[in-house]
């Protein structure tokens, strides 16, 4: 079956400027987590969506970030006024349950020049 | 918080060599561990979860164990192989759902 698809798979943006990433979960998985890897930084979570429940945002690093889910399925990750610093690979996964195993997407390569 | 810490960052084998590469975690009031592989420019491919309750879970040649009292899992390649040769990252899950990544070992297996 299909796993999980994100666009764009690469991004250059210049300094300023704003973005959106998306993630398509693999179908019924109620669960969703944007994560980013940063080079020398690993993998940090950013922020995790389960069903109707309102979104844990703990990771995200500052207010230009922000995501949102539309009706259970497809995320998208906004980026506003990107910096350098932003420049990674935006990873998503999704889960059947909580708890259960993570399914990663191949990522989005954020570039900002 | 929640640390996750590998040993070795890499690792470089011959092809036949049994290897373990190791995980520990800072806090043992985990739901889950999980092992992953990445690929150079890919994304992770899940290989392992094993649950708090659980000791080891196996899958083909690979063999992971989870000690919650000493916060240590390891995950061990038997027969390595040169498809082998990836980043292996180690991720626990905690009370608050999101994993929780060590920064990864990375493996070479040479022919």
């Amino acid at each position: 079956g299909a796993g999980v698809s994100q666009s764009p798979s690469n991004k250059v943006t210049e300094k300023g400027k704003d973005v959106e990433l998306r993630c398509d979960p693999i179908s019924g998985h109620t669960a969703l987590y944007w994560y980013r890897q940063s080079l020398g930084q690993g993998l940090e979570f950013l922020i995790y969506f389960q069903g109707n429940s309102a979104p844990d945002k703990s990771g995200l690093p500052s207010d230009r970030f922000s995501a949102e889910r539309t009706g259970g399925s497809v995320s998208t990750l906004t980026i506003q006024r990107t910096q350098q610093e932003d420049s990674a690979v935006y990873l998503c996964a999704s889960s059947r349950q909580t708890q259960e195993t993570q399914y990663f997407g191949p990522g989005t390569r954020l570039l900002v020049l | 918080k929640q640390e996750v810490t590998q040993i070795p960052a890499a690792l470089s084998v011959p092809e036949g060599e049994n290897l373990v590469l190791n995980c520990s975690f800072t806090d043992s009031a985990i739901y889950n561990l999980q092992w992953f592989r990445q690929d150079p420019g890919k994304g992770l491919t899940s290989l392992l979860l094993i649950q708090s309750s659980q000791r080891e879970q196996t899958s083909g040649r690979l063999n992971a164990s989870l000690d919650k009292s000493s916060g240590r899992s390891t995950l061990y390649i038997a027969a390595s192989q040169p498809g082998d040769s990836a980043t292996y990252l180690c991720a626990d899950q905690g009370g608050s759902e999101k994993l929780v990544f060590g920064k990864g070992t990375k493996l070479t297996v040479n022919p």
